[in-house]
């Protein structure tokens, strides 16, 4: 199997623009998608196949893929997006897999 | 609009199995999709628990599959998690979420859309 690696914590002031990255060395082979977790509630889907936006989701929010590191970019944060920030894999073999997750704290 | 609502006991004992149903509404499970469960002790991340595709066919995490068992009710709309022989490192927030999988190209994908408000479970004596 592998691991898909996100930095602990990012910080950012409102109005900036935010990045997380995950990597792997089988992401140049596979999507990845992002899931936003504010507290006590439950995962919201917010980027999927490395760049696509589902429905709903603000268009602050947008995905690129380079090699083996995929980022989260959050243009002009506001203060509701501070949350936890995972990325997610999966392999065709069906098995899935979750990075460590991101806290981003808005200064 | 799909809804998915989780629920089994919150309090389970240590070497006893962790039963959990997930209810879907507004879709019917026979349709299609994947139907999957996730879980996050507290304080920690996700972990994916398995999946189990509308016909029956489960997929589960390696270091769980010896002791997880997911099955699928169509007729009461509802896919099940059975954990046996649980210790505290089980206890955790499960989340039940609707899984979108298939092939673009080369890549295949399969990601979770629509997940349910969690249920706590705790393990202990």
């Amino acid at each position: 199997s592998y691991e898909l690696t996100q930095p602990p914590s990012v910080s950012v002031s409102p109005g900036q623009t935010a990045r997380i990255t995950c990597s792997a060395d089988a992401l140049p082979k596979q999507y990845a998608y992002w899931y936003q977790q504010k507290p006590g509630q439950a995962p919201v889907l917010v980027i999927y196949k490395d760049s696509e936006r589902p429905s709903g989701i603000p268009e602050r929010f947008s995905g690129s893929s380079s090699g083996t590191t995929v980022t989260l970019t959050i243009s002009g944060v506001q203060a509701e997006d501070e949350a936890d920030y995972y990325c997610q894999s999966a392999d065709s073999s069906g098995t899935v897999v979750f990075g460590g997750g991101t806290k981003l704290t808005v200064l | 609009q799909v809804q998915l609502q989780e629920s089994g006991p919150g309090l389970v004992k240590p070497s006893e199995t962790l039963s959990l149903t997930c209810t879907v509404s507004g879709y019917s499970i026979s349709s299609g999709y994947y139907w999957g469960w996730i879980r996050q002790p507290p304080g920690k991340g996700l972990e994916w628990i398995g999946s189990i595709y509308h016909s029956g066919s489960t997929y589960y995490n390696p270091s769980l599959k010896s002791r997880v068992t997911i099955s699928v009710d169509t007729s009461k709309n509802q896919f099940s998690l059975k954990l046996s022989s649980v210790t505290a490192a089980d206890t955790a927030v499960y989340y039940c979420a609707r899984g979108t999988s298939g092939w673009s190209g080369r890549y295949y994908y399969y990601y979770m859309d629509v997940w349910g408000k969690g249920t706590t479970v705790t393990v202990s004596s």
